[in-house]
This record gives C-alpha cells, structure tokens and sequence, in this order.
C-alpha cells in the first residue's frame, strides 16, 4: 500500500508563481526523497531529507519535514515552464518494513503556464 | 552506456504469451528494483534484489519474477501476461540498499496486453 499520499494531485500555475505540494505518509521514517518525472520519461531524484532534518534547499527548492505530523512539503519557487512535470515523494523505512526500500506516493502533477 | 537501460522502449504482447522485460546498469549498483506505474496508483514495487544472487518480493509480486546472475543486470519476466499486467515498468538502480543513496532510473518500458 502507498506510504506517501501527494497533495494537490493535480496544482496549475503561472510561471514566476511559487508551487507547493505536500506528502503525508503513515510509519516512520529514515528519510524522505522528492522525483521529478517528466512526461514519458523516468524519475529523477530532486532532493533528500533525512528524519533528524526540518529544512532544506536545494536552488529553487526548498523541502521541509515535520515528523510529528508525518509530513513534507516541496515548494518550488519562481516556477518556470520547465517545471512542468510530476513530482513524487519517496519514504524510505531504513531497517525497517521495506528493507531500505522506498515507497512512493501517487504524485502531483504540476502545469506552470508560460 | 551511462546509467541505467531497458528494453524494449514499448511492446505489445498478446495474452497468454511470455515476456522478459530486460534492464541493465554500468554503475555498479548493488541494489536494482523493479516498478510499475500505473495512472492514478503512482509506483508499486514489484521484486528488489539487494545484491548480485539475491532477490525479494515488492508490493505486487505476483505474476512476475526476477533473477540476478550478475550486478549488471537484473530482468522481470512474465511468464504468462494477463491484460492487468499492462503499464509501464521501470528499473531503478541504488548504490548500496542500506545507505540514503537516491534512486537512478531507467527510461521505462510501456507494456501493453491485449
């Protein structure tokens, strides 16, 4: 069953705008991962945030993680037309259920309007 | 070659028939997994393997099976498709199954039964 539940599932915005999507998951956690999929293509891993962390940025992007609440949020800012794509979040369980396997969730498909 | 391949890019197969979805990796990964994605589902594992000999059963297992003779490759075979096996079959590849390494993925394969 889905560890990561994406929210929207679906987020349309205009380019220069900032795009947030949230994931909730239910069993603790080692780390949190976010993918980017292009339309037809595979997953690209986007950035990482391991369970001891709250923040991170990577360029225009910046996660967050709340392990009370077992959730992330990915905010992605002055969004270009380039973001277009889906953006998964991946729980990874460690020694755990799942053997260091990751869980992903069904995603958010974000559409930034030139 | 770079990264992680699979073969074939898209197949239409009819019901009944035996299929070996191949996927292969020069980055010397010990962990190679195998998803599919479906609309609406998001990304299910189906089996894993921890290292070269190994394998394990993922969220939806049945129906297919895997073998891991070597590092490099590690192929998903159907031995009799059914029209729900239809989707789109990824291999993803991580250096070592018990670190925070991210996932690399393959292009994907589009399976269609009919």
């Amino acid at each position: 069953s889905q560890q990561g539940e994406e929210d929207p599932q679906a987020l349309s915005i205009q380019e220069g705008e900032n795009a947030t999507m949230n994931c909730s998951y239910k069993t603790s956690i080692n780390n949190l991962q976010w993918y980017r999929q292009n339309s037809g293509r595979g997953l690209v891993h986007l950035i990482l945030i391991r369970s001891n962390e709250r923040e991170k940025h990577s360029g225009r992007l910046r996660v967050t993680l709340d392990t009370s609440k077992k959730s992330s949020s990915l905010l992605i800012t002055a969004s270009r037309a380039a973001d277009t794509a889906s953006y998964f979040c991946a729980t990874d369980g460690g020694s755990g259920a799942g053997s260091y396997q990751l869980t992903f969730g069904k995603g958010t498909k974000l559409s930034v309007i030139p | 070659i770079a990264g992680i391949t699979q073969a074939p890019t898209s197949q239409i197969l009819a019901a009944g028939r035996r299929m070996t979805l191949r996927c292969t990796q020069d980055m010397r990964h010990n962990a190679m997994y195998w998803y599919r994605q479906d609309l609406g589902l998001g990304l299910r594992l189906i089996h894993y393997s921890n290292t070269a000999g190994t394998t394990g059963k993922g969220e939806v297992p049945d129906g297919y099976s895997v073998s891991r003779a070597n590092t490099d490759d590690f192929p998903l075979t159907l031995a009799s498709a059914v029209p729900s096996q239809t989707s789109v079959y990824f291999c993803a590849s991580r250096g070592q199954p018990q670190s925070t390494d991210t996932q690399y993925f393959g292009p994907g394969t589009r399976l269609t039964v009919l």
